[in-house]
């Protein structure tokens, strides 16, 4: 069971818009640490594809946006294409563990 | 550009210890965080700890506490990871990945991963 929850799959058609959530709690998210975003294609270290909520690293396409706000945070993927199909995890801060964890991971299926 | 290049593929019996180490090749990590996370197969991510270098402090997760380990050599360009009293739960493949200094840091580089076997 992740501190941070996210759904196991999300899916859309090449040019749509995807979002994928991460809800938290007080401790972590609600508590204004930042979150962070990554993506993993099989095989392959993660990737850091949104930091500090929704700055892009540079190389990162203007597609990838991320969002915060209460106790949860958004990843949105915008001109789906068939490269984006990955696993997408979010990361944060948890104060009451004293330790950054992740979320579960969502898999993400380009139709 | 700065990467991270970390040892090879162990196979490990119940019970024993694996070191993996992570090596930075260009920048030491005098400036830097750096995580460990593991992956079990076919599972997700998994934070383990961290360690500041220069700051000389660590931080584990409570899962881990008293069984994992994470050091730096003198200069501060190779990190450590020891994990004891392997099981087979441990399977998994090892990151290491460098962030800033703070402990809600994300990371920006990992290493390739090192696929740690415990078996009989």
């Amino acid at each position: 069971q992740s501190v941070l929850t996210q759904p196991p799959s999300v899916s859309g058609a090449p040019g749509q818009r995807v979002t994928i959530s991460c809800t938290g709690s007080r401790s972590n998210i609600g508590a204004k640490y930042d979150v962070h975003w990554y993506q993993q294609l099989p095989g392959t270290a993660p990737k850091l594809l949104i930091s500090g909520n929704n700055n892009r690293p540079s190389g990162v396409p203007d597609r990838f946006s991320g969002s915060r706000s209460d106790t949860s945070a958004s990843l949105a993927i915008s001109g789906l294409q068939a490269e984006d199909e990955a696993d997408y995890y979010c990361q944060s801060y948890d104060s009451s563990l004293s330790a950054s964890v992740f979320g579960g991971g969502t898999k993400l299926t380009v139709l | 550009q700065v990467q991270l290049v970390q040892s090879g593929a162990e196979v490990k019996k119940p019970g024993s210890s694996v070191k993996v180490s992570c090596k930075s090749s260009g920048v030491s990590f005098s400036t830097y965080s750096v995580s460990w996370v593991r992956q079990a197969p076919g599972q997700g991510l998994e934070w383990m700890g961290q360690i500041f270098p220069t700051l000389h402090i660590t931080n584990y997760a409570q899962k881990f506490q008293g069984r994992v380990s994470i050091t730096a050599d003198k200069f501060s360009t190779t990190i450590y990871l020891e994990v004891s009293s392997l099981r087979s739960e441990d399977t998994a493949v090892y990151y290491c990945a460098r962030g800033d200094q703070i402990p809600s840091t994300s990371s920006d580089i990992w290493g390739q991963g090192t696929q740690v076997t415990v078996s009989s």
